[in-house]
């Protein structure tokens, strides 16, 4: 099973919008809403941020959101805060009964 | 609160076994799926087996089957992990995460601190 391609990193301005692709095959992302995210901070356990594709867990700003059409599925994080640095990985499960997790992204405010 | 806790990791040769232990609280571990996710050194998240709630079903990665096996005491709130046969790339921190719905599809949530596995010779 490949990994979900995600771009290696995505960067943006404080209080700006950025987006995450998540794009994987039609055995997964694209079979499913199985989709969700996490966010990774170094030396961290991942959190969870969005799950089937477009919920967000109590707790978790609503500056994410997620989406997805076809076999790609997105992230957005609006109004880029110095918090959100952070590893991104998405996940889907799969026709196989397995996971996958997306290659992961780092996001870098400037 | 919800928690899970690894343990058990180390350094262990090449075709050495180990098993990982993950003690869970704040929640009914006996009506809960459990998975393990490893994330080597570095690199990105891999999944790698899920157990159902009464340890009926479980679910391996292809990277690890026929080696690992994921097995549960509900009676002491307990996750395990055994590796066999370990290889150079088993090389990672190992997480214990709860489903976070209600079936083997849904997601990870919430996870461990993970417990770093390293095999070297």
């Amino acid at each position: 099973q490949s990994a979900l391609t995600q771009p290696a990193s995505v960067s943006g301005s404080p209080g700006q919008s950025i987006t995450i692709s998540c794009t994987g095959t039609s055995s997964d992302v694209g079979a499913y809403n199985f989709v969700s995210w996490y966010q990774q901070h170094p030396g961290k356990a991942p959190k969870l941020i969005i799950y089937e594709v477009t919920n967000r867990p109590s707790g978790v700003s609503n500056r994410f959101s997620g989406s997805k059409s076809g076999n790609t599925a997105s992230l957005t994080i609006s109004g880029l805060q110095a918090e959100d640095e952070a590893d991104y990985y998405c996940s889907s499960y799969t026709r196989r009964s397995t996971h996958v997790f997306g290659t992961g992204t780092e996001v870098t405010v400037l | 609160q919800v928690q899970l806790a690894e343990f058990g990791g180390g350094v262990v040769q090449p075709g050495g076994s180990l098993r990982l232990s993950c003690v869970a609280s704040g929640f009914s571990f006996s009506t809960s799926g459990m998975h393990w996710v490893r994330q080597a050194p570095g690199k990105g998240l891999e999944w790698v087996t899920f157990i159902r709630y009464d340890g009926s079903n479980t679910y391996y990665a292809d990277s690890v089957k026929g080696r690992f096996t994921t097995s549960r005491d509900n009676s002491k709130d307990t996750l395990y992990l055994q590796m066999n046969s370990l290889r150079l790339e088993d090389t990672a921190v190992y997480y214990c995460a709860k489903v976070g719905g209600h079936t083997h599809r849904d997601w990870f949530d919430p996870w461990g601190q993970g417990t770093l596995v390293t095999v070297s010779s």
